[in-house]
């Protein structure tokens, strides 16, 4: 069964700065990767998706992921946070395991920015 | 606004009770799923429908059942209410059970089981 690790469950950062958001999975042959952002009391949105090609994918507010198979990884970054990109995080990994494609999420990395 | 609609957003049930919890696309989607979502844990998957006129169990579906009224609705039923099923709900829909396809998810809710 796949699995999904995200390494911090929660990341401080100051205003303007650089955040990387960090996600890891375990193996596969084929895999499609997301991200999804959840901001207070809501449901969650769609950030980024990675499906084949250019393994490096953006989202409208500035976000960025790169696909990296060789360390099944799937990192989110963006190179100045505003204090509205405060929100929790979520990566999730579909591969075809037991024939099905419903996607494993990890646990979140919750994004605190500070001004 | 097109999406996915909960109903109701916030509920208190004693432990025993029973509930159905709503949920309505109208995205024109043919899969729509159930999690749950509780402090870090993430989300777990209760029960999904493939498309209209299936329905499988996920990874929590004990205390649960649902059913897929029309390719629009997917509601989940909860029979004797523990308060092990507090947490948030979280009704999604996709165009299809398909991996390339992204979740829409409702705004949830919010269970507390006393």
């Amino acid at each position: 069964a796949q699995s999904v690790t995200q390494l911090d469950s929660q990341v401080p950062v100051f205003e303007e700065a650089p955040v990387e958001l960090r996600c890891n999975y375990s193996s596969s042959v084929s895999v499609y990767l997301f991200w999804y952002v959840q901001y207070p009391n809501q449901g969650l949105q769609l950030l980024l998706k990675y499906l084949s090609g250019s393994t490096l994918v953006e989202s409208i507010n500035g976000f960025e992921a790169e696909f990296n198979k060789s360390q099944t990884s799937f990192h989110l970054r963006k190179p100045s946070v505003h204090i509205s990109d405060t929100a929790e995080y979520f990566c999730a990994v579909s591969d075809q395991s037991g024939g099905s494609y419903i996607p494993t999420f990890g646990r979140g990395t919750s994004l605190i920015v500070h001004p | 606004n097109a999406g996915v609609t909960q109903t109701p957003k916030f509920q208190v049930l004693k432990t025993g009770q029973s509930m159905t919890l709503q949920c309505a696309q109208d995205m024109n989607h043919n899969s729509m799923y159930w999690y749950r979502q509780d402090p870090g844990m993430g989300l777990r998957l209760i029960y999904y429908s493939a498309s209209e006129g299936t329905t499988d169990k996920g990874e929590v579906p004990n205390g649960y059942n649902v059913s897929r009224l029309n390719k629009r609705e997917f509601s989940l039923r909860l029979e004797s209410a523990a308060p092990s099923q507090t947490s948030v709900y979280f009704c999604a829909s996709r165009l299809r059970d398909g991996g390339i396809y992204g979740y829409t998810f409702g705004s949830g809710t919010r269970l507390t089981v006393v």
